[in-house]
């Protein structure tokens, strides 16, 4: 079993749809990072977070330390969002950037 | 204030050749992390170096592989007698301290032929 389970794996939205990407993790944490992936491209940090919950823009990110779980909600879905959305932790045996992933969410937003 | 730096983006290399990957990290930022990324598969952590130090490396293969973050410069991620299980995108990420996010490059996708 992964330390970090995402789901779903592949994701396809119409423009303008709400869309809840979901991660859970098996093991202490620091932190947790939501991190953006374009098709051939690098990657970008989108939110790191070890509490509550971060908004920026369309994009909110919340986090429950106690259920061990994390959700990326995308508002107003738009074609430019699609892109695999990875989820990552630090472990709190290890530094804030030594992270492990899950596997992706790989998303299409369509018109 | 530029980002974190890999070069090449990509990069060609035939089988028993080596390959030297490069990452600049932002300005101001003194640990760098390698990743790995295979085909149809997920991240994963290989190196986290600091100036001149090599802190974990648990996670890079054992034989073939080394990196360094000198000084002065770039740090390097080297494979020696590539074999076409080493093609991959990898990813530096660099952070301005223990704590510190992490930002990443835009990779090098090497290519084993």
């Amino acid at each position: 079993k992964n330390e970090v389970e995402q789901s779903p794996q592949n994701l396809t939205a119409q423009e303008g749809e709400f869309i809840t990407i979901n991660c859970s993790y098996s093991v202490g944490i620091s932190a947790l990072h939501w991190l953006q992936q374009h098709p051939g491209g690098g990657i970008v940090s989108l939110f790191m977070l070890s509490s509550g919950k971060k908004k920026h823009g369309r994009l909110i990110a919340t986090i429950n330390i106690q259920e061990k779980h994390s959700s990326l909600h995308i508002t107003a879905s738009h074609p430019r969002d699609s892109a695999v959305y990875i989820c990552a932790v630090s472990l709190t045996t290890g530094t804030a950037s030594k992270l492990t992933f899950g596997t992706g969410t790989r998303l299409q937003v369509t018109l | 204030n530029a980002g974190v730096m890999q070069n090449p983006r990509h990069l060609v290399r035939r089988r028993g050749q080596e390959a030297r990957l490069r990452c600049s990290p932002m300005k101001g930022h003194s640990h760098v992390y390698w990743y790995r990324q295979l085909p149809e598969e997920g991240l994963k952590f290989m190196v986290y170096l600091q100036k001149e130090n090599i802190i974990d490396e648990s996670g890079m293969p054992k034989e073939r592989f080394s990196a360094e973050f000198p000084k002065e410069g770039p740090s390097i991620l080297r494979i020696q007698q590539v074999v076409r299980g080493d093609s991959a995108a990898y990813f530096c990420a660099s952070s301005p301290g223990v704590q510190g996010e992490a930002f990443f490059g835009q990779g090098t996708r090497l290519t084993v032929v």
